[in-house]
């Protein structure tokens, strides 16, 4: 089966600039997440949706990232004003159904650097 | 909500020895615990996972303990060989909470030649 595609793979803008990344899941998945991957940390959630509904936007900064996933099949998440401490990797991944215990699989990620 | 705490941070072992590493979890609601491998550069990779009514899990060199009482899971990789070297992460999956994960902070896992 293809995997989680990302794009852009490698980002680099300037504070205050926007900038978006682009998710497309495994083919049947319903649920897709968004992680923030810090380097030498573990990924940490930022956005759950279960098809095109959230589930968890608790540790999303709404203040200046938001995320969509209309009709349930890929994702955008944006940052905007991107900040220096958004500078990581944005792990995409897909999982057959939330609840269930189905493990997530992951997209190669977008490595953003903001300067 | 979870907390996961995994140990140690690194992790240098010689060929053929055997490495462990341990996470913690918080939340009794969790019911699934995925290991993850992220080499350099790459996504993270399933390579074993255990369900919260096993106790032990093994597949070739590698095995997955949870104790449930404890709310402690534990990765084994015996036999290390250079290509297990590494980043391991361990995650809690809630059975509730929309099925939310939580990872751990990472294991660099370095095996001498």
């Amino acid at each position: 089966e293809a995997g989680v595609a990302q794009s852009p793979r490698y980002k680099i803008i300037e504070k205050r600039q926007s900038v978006a990344f682009w998710c497309n899941p495994i083919s049947g998945h319903a649920t897709l997440y968004w992680y923030q991957q810090i380097l030498g940390q573990g990924p940490k959630l930022l956005i759950q949706f279960q098809n095109n509904g959230v589930v968890d936007d608790s540790q999303l900064p709404k203040d200046r990232f938001s995320a969509e996933r209309l009709k349930g099949v890929d994702s955008t998440l944006k940052i905007q004003p991107a900040k220096l401490e958004d500078s990581a990797v944005y792990l995409c991944a897909s999982s057959l159904e939330g609840l269930s215990n189905s493990p997530l699989h992951f997209g190669n990620g977008t490595r953003l650097t903001v300067t | 909500g979870e907390n996961v705490e995994q140990h140690p941070s690194t992790l240098s072992v010689q060929e053929g020895d055997s490495a462990v590493i341990k996470c913690t979890y918080s939340d009794s609601a969790s019911n699934y615990f995925p290991w993850y491998k992220q080499e350099l550069g790459k996504r993270p990779q399933l390579i074993i996972d255990i369900r919260s009514n096993v106790g032990e899990k093994k597949d070739q060199r590698i095995a997955v303990t949870l104790n449930k009482t404890a709310k402690h899971f534990s990765l084994h990789i015996t036999e290390t060989q250079p290509e297990d070297s590494a980043v391991y992460f361990c995650a809690a999956k809630s059975g509730t909470n929309a099925g939310k994960s939580t990872f751990g902070d990472g294991t660099t896992l370095t095996v001498k030649p």
